[in-house]
């Protein structure tokens, strides 16, 4: 099956830096790569997704970048505000064949952002 | 709208118990996914229901879990004799299709936190 593997697990910046995490999979047919922010105590969040047919995808202050050839993908977010510091999760998923879209997860990033 | 709504929100209960849990998806929504977070960990798949039918049941630990979502809407996910390690937030979340090659947003609940002891 699946296997994502996220790092850095843990990022520490100051504000108004940008911030980048790295995702790798293992599944050439995953073709669906959604991020998602959880506060603490609090739901997944989608904030950014990425389809196998596009290579970058941007959102304000938000990107994402995928490379299939190499299979990775990456979150890039730009002038951090305190209120970006969560736990960052990406995920994979392959929505082809009899596979209905679950998402097999990343272990998670955890971002502080420093006023 | 509502969002996915879970309950209980929290759930303590005793090694050996058994216990349910409920998910409320957003109306309408066809697909709905079970996932068990563990902590510091990102959440990891449990099962898969279209409509009624219980498509997919591979990431269910052990055969003491069990969930069911009877008309297509509420879903119940039991875990019978409870042991420690069953303890983690068990969340939900709901998707508007349910074809296969059809990749739509998966809305996740708040989630239940659920400790054994």
């Amino acid at each position: 099956g699946e296997n994502v593997e996220q790092h850095p697990s843990t990022l520490s910046v100051q504000e108004g830096d940008s911030a980048v995490i790295k995702c790798t999979y293992s599944d050439s047919a995953s073709n669906y790569f959604p991020w998602y922010k959880q506060e603490l105590g609090k739901r997944p969040q989608l904030i950014i997704d990425i389809r196998s047919n596009v290579g970058e995808k941007k959102d304000q202050r938000i990107a994402v970048t995928l490379n299939k050839t190499a299979k990775h993908f990456s979150l890039h977010i730009t002038e951090t505000q305190p209120e970006d510091s969560a736990v960052y999760f990406c995920a994979a998923s392959n929505a082809g064949g009899t596979s209905y879209g679950k998402l097999t997860f990343g272990q998670g990033t955890i971002l502080t952002v420093h006023p | 709208g509502a969002g996915v709504s879970q309950s209980p929100r929290y759930k303590v209960a005793k090694r050996g118990q058994d216990v349910a849990l409920r998910c409320d998806p957003i109306s309408g929504h066809v697909s709905l996914f079970w996932y068990q977070q563990a902590l510091g960990q990102g959440p990891e798949f449990l099962t898969y229901f279209q409509n009624e039918a219980q498509l997919d049941k591979s990431g269910l630990p052990s055969d003491r879990f069990f969930a069911e979502r009877p008309e297509g809407s509420v879903s119940t996910l039991k875990i019978q004799r409870t042991q420690q390690e069953d303890s983690a937030v068990y969340l939900c979340a709901s998707s508007l299709a349910g074809l296969a090659g059809v990749q739509e947003t998966q809305y996740f609940g708040p989630g239940t936190r659920l400790l054994v002891l």
